[in-house]
């Protein structure tokens, strides 16, 4: 059973453009929902993370916004670079014992044109 | 500070063998977890070990089995090896309660 939904598979942008990318979960139980960048041959980074006491965090160019009630999250990369060319992730897991153990969307590959 | 070293990088086997891949985490750090990622099913978790105990174990069978020894630096095993174990093996380490923040660059293991 697939427990993080992702969308698009891949996405196209334009240099300076906003890149959208959207996961929806089926847990109600998750309280933690990170995003993951991963370049080619390395593994993943975190990106950004946010918990569902709030609905929208910012770091940078990178936001995540949250709809609790709709149970699904968002990544906006503002002013979108050919550097952010890489594969992301959402993710979610589940209470203070089970930190380690996320649960992976499929993944969205971001290409970034010039 | 040094980032989540795996070793080794690339693996060659045959089917019916089994491997051994290692994880030295971040200095400090007491959680390991493991991820297979495929390009079919994506990551998958595997287990994660806290202070030398396994804290979460995923849906893989008993084949797939790890440790970590008391300098937290983890192993993970797969015995009888398979085709479909061919994968990027990542493991990631973290603080204590907290989620994985780094993930070393995994070992590509191949089945022939």
């Amino acid at each position: 059973q697939q427990q993080v939904k992702q969308s698009p598979q891949s996405l196209i942008v334009q240099k300076g453009g906003i890149s959208i990318i959207n996961c929806a979960y089926e847990n109600t139980a998750f309280d933690y929902f990170p995003w993951y960048q991963q370049f080619p041959g390395k593994g993943p980074a975190l990106l950004i993370a946010i918990r569902p006491d709030v609905s929208e965090k910012k770091e940078g160019r990178f936001t995540i916004s949250f709809n609790k009630s709709a149970k699904q999250f968002s990544l906006h990369i503002m002013d979108s670079q050919p550097g952010d060319s890489a594969t992301y992730f959402c993710a979610a897991s589940k209470g203070s014992s089970n930190t380690g153990k996320l649960i992976f969307g499929q993944g969205t590959t971001l290409q970034v044109k010039p | 500070k040094a980032g989540v070293t795996q070793t080794p990088r690339y693996l060659i086997k045959t089917r019916g063998q089994q491997v051994t891949l290692s994880c030295s985490p971040i200095s400090g750090h007491r959680s390991v977890s493991w991820y297979q990622q495929t390009p079919g099913q994506g990551l998958q978790f595997l287990f994660e070990y806290f202070s030398e105990t396994q804290r979460n174990k995923g849906n893989f069978p008993g084949r797939f089995s790890g440790r970590q020894f008391s300098n937290s630096r983890s192993e993970m095993n797969v015995s009888t090896l398979e085709l479909g174990d061919s994968a990027l093996y990542l493991c990631a380490s973290s603080n204590t309660g907290a989620p994985p923040q780094h993930f070393g660059d995994g070992t590509r293991l191949s089945i022939l």
